[in-house]
């Protein structure tokens, strides 16, 4: 039931710059703000990207996120091994009320 | 340091009705200022947002499960609970709940989940 499109994967070899879109309408990325989690296997998801282009503390700086008209991407300069998880995006959308959605997801593998 | 934690059976029968609780640590729901959410994850997908409720009570679900879903907070207990009937073997999946900041900035609106539980894994089977 995904309105958020992510390619299903992509990869890079150690300090390569990865970068995963999210393809989304007027109705979700065209209005709000963007958020992207990382899952590594086996457990939760973790806030990587808020409001766009912000980090958590403890997020290194090597994640960034941005916007443009209703796509959205993620970029991860500087690829490390620990990086290979699910990445997904994610926001509000004004249609049947108001939900949150979920991006497809993307696997990142480091080769 | 806040803390979610899911509980509940982790063995439902079908057409029966899931019931999860989320208890949180170090912060209390009663006067913040989040939203507290359920999300699930069937095995091998992608993430399904269930719904959320507000420190007030106001509720918001997902317009796919709303009709069989309630989401209710206890503050005397620091928790919030989730409940879906009718299961059916489409609803096994890991639960998960979490805070989740929320409201506007200047021109948007703005929603995420800043801390998530580890997850409860819940089957459909008779």
């Amino acid at each position: 039931q995904s309105v958020l499109t992510q390619p299903p994967s992509a990869s890079g070899t150690p300090g390569q710059r990865v970068t995963i879109s999210c393809s989304g309408s007027s109705s979700n990325i065209g209005s709000h703000t963007v958020n992207w989690y990382q899952q590594l296997p086996g457990t939760a998801p973790k806030l990587l990207i808020f409001s766009g282009n912000q980090r958590p503390s403890g997020v290194p700086d090597r994640f960034s996120g941005s916007k443009s008209g209703t796509s959205a991407s993620l970029a991860i300069s500087g690829l490390q091994s620990e990086d290979e998880a699910d990445y997904y995006c994610a926001t509000w959308d004004d249609s049947l009320n108001g939900l949150c959605v979920f991006g497809t997801g993307t696997k990142v593998t480091v080769l | 340091q806040v803390q979610l934690q899911e509980s509940g059976p982790g063995l439902v029968k079908p057409s029966q009705t899931l019931s999860l609780t989320c208890s949180v640590s170090g912060d209390p729901i009663s006067g913040s200022n989040y939203y507290w959410t359920w999300i699930r994850q069937p095995a091998g997908k992608g993430l399904e947002w269930i719904g959320r409720i507000f420190t007030s009570g106001t509720t918001n679900y997902n317009p796919s499960l709303k009709s069989r879903v309630t989401i209710s907070v206890d503050t005397s207990k620091n928790q919030f609970s989730l409940k879906l009937s009718s299961v059916t073997a489409a609803d096994t999946a890991v639960y998960y709940c979490a805070r989740s900041p929320g409201g506007y900035d200047l021109y948007y609106y703005y929603y995420y989940m800043d801390v998530w539980g580890k997850g409860t894994t819940v089957t459909v089977s008779s």
